[in-house]
């Protein structure tokens, strides 16, 4: 079974400071990997996804997440850190059978220092 | 179109009693989930519809639970005789089969007192 993993569940940074959320994900064949977003109270919405096409894969609000394979890794950055990026983040990949239902990772809470 | 919505946003009950939420999904998407995301959690699957057909069933989805999407537009969540660790977020999501991208509502936060 398909399956991502986000390790800790808090991260902290300056505004202007780089942004790194981290993903791994296991899966037996080619995955699509996806990040969302979402404020409190909210649904989610889609930063950006993974489908095999641009290892590097750029989303909204200057995000953007690199594909490897070798590591089994899906990372999402943002070089420089603006107070309305706080909010949780969720790496997720797409069950490969019909469904396409998505598996999440536990998420991550991101807060921004001014 | 302004895309996935959900009704109620917000509901409390006592445990026993049945709720029912609804979601519109966006107008020509054909499939559609429905995820519950507890506190600290990420969303977890529990079934989904392709147009009016219930294609999947999660196991997290008890004999309690019942959902429904007729004529494969707007589709109901029934939870009858909840029960206190029923109380989450309740999300819908909509997409076209085969593009991978599935758009949520903005949720329905069901407490159970």
């Amino acid at each position: 079974a398909q399956s991502v993993t986000q390790l800790g569940s808090h991260v902290s940074v300056s505004e202007g400071a780089l942004v790194l959320l981290r993903c791994n994900y296991s899966s037996s064949v080619p995955p699509y990997l996806f990040w969302y977003v979402q404020y409190p109270n909210q649904g989610l919405q889609l930063l950006l996804k993974y489908t095999s096409a641009a290892t590097l894969v750029k989303g909204i609000n200057g995000f953007e997440a690199e594909f490897k394979k070798s590591e089994t890794s899906f990372h999402l950055t943002k070089p420089s850190a603006h107070m309305s990026d706080a909010a949780e983040y969720f790496c997720a990949v797409s069950d490969q059978g019909g469904s396409e239902k998505l598996v999440f990772g536990k998420g991550m809470k991101l807060t921004v220092n001014p | 179109d302004t895309g996935v919505s959900q009704d109620p946003r917000h509901k409390i009950t006592k445990r026993g009693q049945n709720v029912t939420f609804r979601c519109d999904p966006i107008s020509e998407h054909n499939r559609l989930y429905w995820y519950r995301q507890t506190l600290g959690q990420g969303p977890e699957f529990l079934t989904y519809f392709q147009n009016e057909a219930q294609l999947e069933k999660s196991r997290l989805l008890s004999d309690r639970f019942s959902a429904e999407r007729p004529k494969g537009s707007f589709s109901t969540l029934e939870i009858q005789r909840t029960e206190q660790g029923d109380s989450a977020m309740y999300l819908c999501a909509s997409s076209l089969w085969a593009l991978r991208e599935q758009f949520f509502g903005p949720g329905t936060r069901l407490t159970v007192l």
